[in-house]
């Protein structure tokens, strides 16, 4: 079946990075974009970025950009989403997301989500 | 401050028709994008119910409908049953930040 299999949970201290990875499986990897969105504890969904799994290129959104990024191992279905300078805002659960519907990336709705992943940011 | 304003919060009695509204700008909704619409219930990821205004992914009842008109979008639940108490998000692209943007959520109770 279609899935995404997330990395485990992290605890970092403000200013250190942390890489989460995103597995996929029952679908063809390069066929769509993957994104990656988190969730504050308490709050709503924030979109973070897009990567296209088939020849790598990315979009940040401007809330992360400069401290985001976001690369994909083709040999192994998986998308790697690194954080850096962390600080305490950052703490949340992160999310990759398949998208679907849409030729252009951007427009997508995301249909397959993994079980996310929870970043705590604490000294 | 999220780019798509949603209620807080709304309520409904099992079997009634509850709606939830989305409203955006110029620069999302009110540009032509699309707007898709996910549940979430608590400690899980969210859920897609909705894609492009008023399309439903397989396996999602069709008591779950939607709907968009100039710079808002509406989620519709009609027949509504206990096990729909969860967390309504409304999702859209906004030009202006050259991104996808959400509402705030709404949270649905069941009476």
């Amino acid at each position: 079946q279609v899935q995404l299999v997330q990395s485990g949970a992290e605890v970092k201290k403000p200013g250190a990075s942390v890489k989460v990875s995103c597995k996929a499986s029952g679908y063809s990897f390069t066929g769509y974009y993957m994104h990656w969105l988190r969730q504050a504890p308490g709050q709503g969904l924030e979109w973070m970025g897009i990567i296209n799994p088939s020849g790598g290129g990315t979009n940040y959104a401007q809330e992360v950009q400069g401290r985001v990024t976001m690369t994909r191992d083709t040999s192994t279905s998986t998308v790697y989403m690194e954080l850096s300078s962390l600080r305490s805002e950052d703490t949340a659960v992160y999310y990759c997301a398949r998208g679907n519907y849409y030729s252009s990336g951007y427009l997508d709705a995301f249909d397959v989500w993994g079980r996310g992943t929870m970043v705590t940011v604490s000294s | 401050q999220s780019v798509l304003t949603q209620p807080p919060s709304v309520s409904g009695a099992p079997g009634q028709r509850v709606t939830i509204s989305c409203t955006g700008s110029s620069s999302n909704i009110g540009a032509g994008y699309d707007v898709h619409w996910y549940q979430q219930l608590p400690g899980t990821a969210p859920k897609l119910l909705i894609y492009g205004n008023n399309n439903r992914p397989s396996g999602v009842p069709d008591r779950l409908s939607g709907s968009k008109s100039g710079t808002s979008a509406s989620l519709a639940i009609t027949g509504l049953q206990a096990e729909d108490e969860a967390d309504y998000y409304c999702q859209s692209y906004d030009s202006n930040l050259s991104g996808q943007v959400f509402g705030g959520g709404t949270k649905l109770t069941v009476l």
